[in-house]
């Protein structure tokens, strides 16, 4: 079935550096979805991206669309102690039931001030 | 808009005591997800719907478990009766299309 791989699982960086994560999978997707869940909250949309070779921004945040639809990258620039929580992709889910998505592990950011 | 809307927030109970989740999703939105997240396992799909009809509960664990969504703004998932694995975050989202909104979760603690 359908799984989307996200590296790395975890991150430790210091306060302004920036930060590069990605997310693959076997299948191809026609859309990404990337989420933020901060500690004891549940996951925010953080971008979406429909169109393959998409390049997205929202704010220090900036997504792209693999060309192959195989893949995605969120990228956070000057990070900030208020990025820390896990990142997830998502993408729907083709091979089961419509409507249905498909989520990664999530990478687990920390940034130490 | 207030988002979906899940209540409680946090629930104690103990073991072999039901324990009902309840859920409102964003207005308008045609299909509601119910989440169960853990250290161990991530993020877990249990249930969801499309115009309040169930139309894939494989994620569920057992029958310990059932899910209702009785009309368009309102669902609840129950756990009868609650054993200590049972702990966990579960989340409920709406969507229109594909992108789903996350209720805040409930954080469940089964004794």
């Amino acid at each position: 079935g359908q799984q989307l791989n996200q590296s790395p699982q975890s991150m430790f960086i210091q306060e302004g550096e920036d930060v590069s994560m990605n997310c693959t999978s076997s299948s191809i997707f026609n859309t990404w979805l990337w989420y933020k869940q901060d500690p004891g909250e549940g996951p925010v949309l953080l971008i979406a991206l429909y169109k393959a070779g998409e390049l997205t921004s929202n704010g220090r945040l900036t997504a792209q669309f693999g060309i192959t639809r195989k893949d995605s990258f969120l990228n956070i620039s000057a990070s900030i102690p208020s990025d820390v929580g896990i990142y997830f992709c998502a993408g729907p889910n083709y091979g089961g039931s419509q409507g249905n998505l498909i989520f990664g592990k999530g990478t687990k950011l920390s940034v130490k001030p | 808009d207030a988002g979906v809307i899940q209540s409680p927030r946090h629930e104690v109970t103990e073991m072999g005591q039901e324990v009902t989740l309840r859920c409102k999703p964003i207005s308008g939105h045609d299909y509601l997800f119910w989440y169960r997240q853990t250290m161990m396992r991530g993020l877990e799909l249990l249930i969801y719907f499309n115009n309040n009809v169930p139309i894939d509960d494989s994620g569920m664990p057992e029958d310990r478990f059932s899910a209702k969504m009785p009309n368009a703004s309102f669902s609840t998932l129950k756990i009868q009766p609650s054993e200590p694995r049972d702990s966990a975050v579960y989340f409920c989202a709406s969507s229109f299309f594909e992108t789903q909104y996350f209720g805040p979760g409930t954080r469940l603690l089964v004794l």
